[in-house]
């Protein structure tokens, strides 16, 4: 069973509709990062989360720490948004900024 | 350029054959990490540097991959006889300080092993 898991895997939305992608770990972590990655391999880092919840623009992220799971959600989607979405942890006690990643959540949004 | 930059961005290497893929991190920044991406596949962390020192290196898969951070700036990951098990992308990030610090991504080297 990995650390870090997300669903859905695949997500297709049509253009206005609010989207939720989950992220379940199952160890003590000290941050959380929600990442984007678009076609070409460029990761942009969206938000870093230790508790509570962060909005910038459409995003909004939260976090459960008691339950080990976080939620990132979209809010009138749109085709730009398309990417793959990918939820990190840093574990508690690992060296540095090292980081355990999800598989991702391919995230297609039709016009 | 105010990113992390990678190169060069595609690379294609016969099997057998040696590669060394280079990442400069933003300025000042203390931390670098490389990673391995599979096709479809989450990233996965290879080495860790905090300036010059390399404090991480559980992640390299075998002895034939190679790290080094000499003056604590530019990195370079080489990877002696490739095998098709190494075609991937290989990233790296930096981040300025330990602890809860955000990192900053290259836009990686795709490594295709013929």
């Amino acid at each position: 069973k990995n650390e870090v898991e997300q669903s859905p895997q695949n997500l297709t939305a049509q253009e206005g509709e609010f989207i939720t992608i989950n992220c379940s770990y199952s160890v003590g972590i000290s941050a959380l990062h929600w990442l984007q990655q678009h076609p070409g391999g460029g990761i942009v880092s969206l938000f870093m989360l230790s508790s509570g919840k962060k909005k910038h623009g459409r995003l909004i992220a939260t976090i459960n720490i008691q339950e080990k799971h976080s939620s990132l959600h979209i809010t009138a989607s749109h085709p730009r948004d398309s990417a793959v979405y990918i939820c990190a942890v840093r574990l508690r006690g690992t060296s540095g900024s090292r980081l355990t990643f999800g598989e991702g959540t391919q995230l297609t949004v039709n016009p | 350029g105010a990113g992390v930059s990678q190169s060069p961005r595609y690379k294609v290497a016969k099997r057998g054959q040696d590669v060394a893929l280079r990442c400069d991190p933003i300025s000042g920044h203390v931390s670098l990490f490389w990673y391995q991406q599979a096709l479809g596949q989450g990233p996965e962390f290879l080495t860790y540097f905090q300036n010059e020192a390399q404090l991480d290196k559980s992640g390299l898969p075998s002895d034939r991959f190679f790290a080094e951070r000499p003056e604590g700036s530019v990195s370079t990951l080489k990877i002696q006889r490739t095998q098709q098990e190494d075609s991937a992308v290989y990233l790296c990030a930096s981040s300025s300080q330990l602890g809860n610090s955000p990192l900053h991504f290259g836009n990686g080297t795709r490594l295709t092993v013929t």
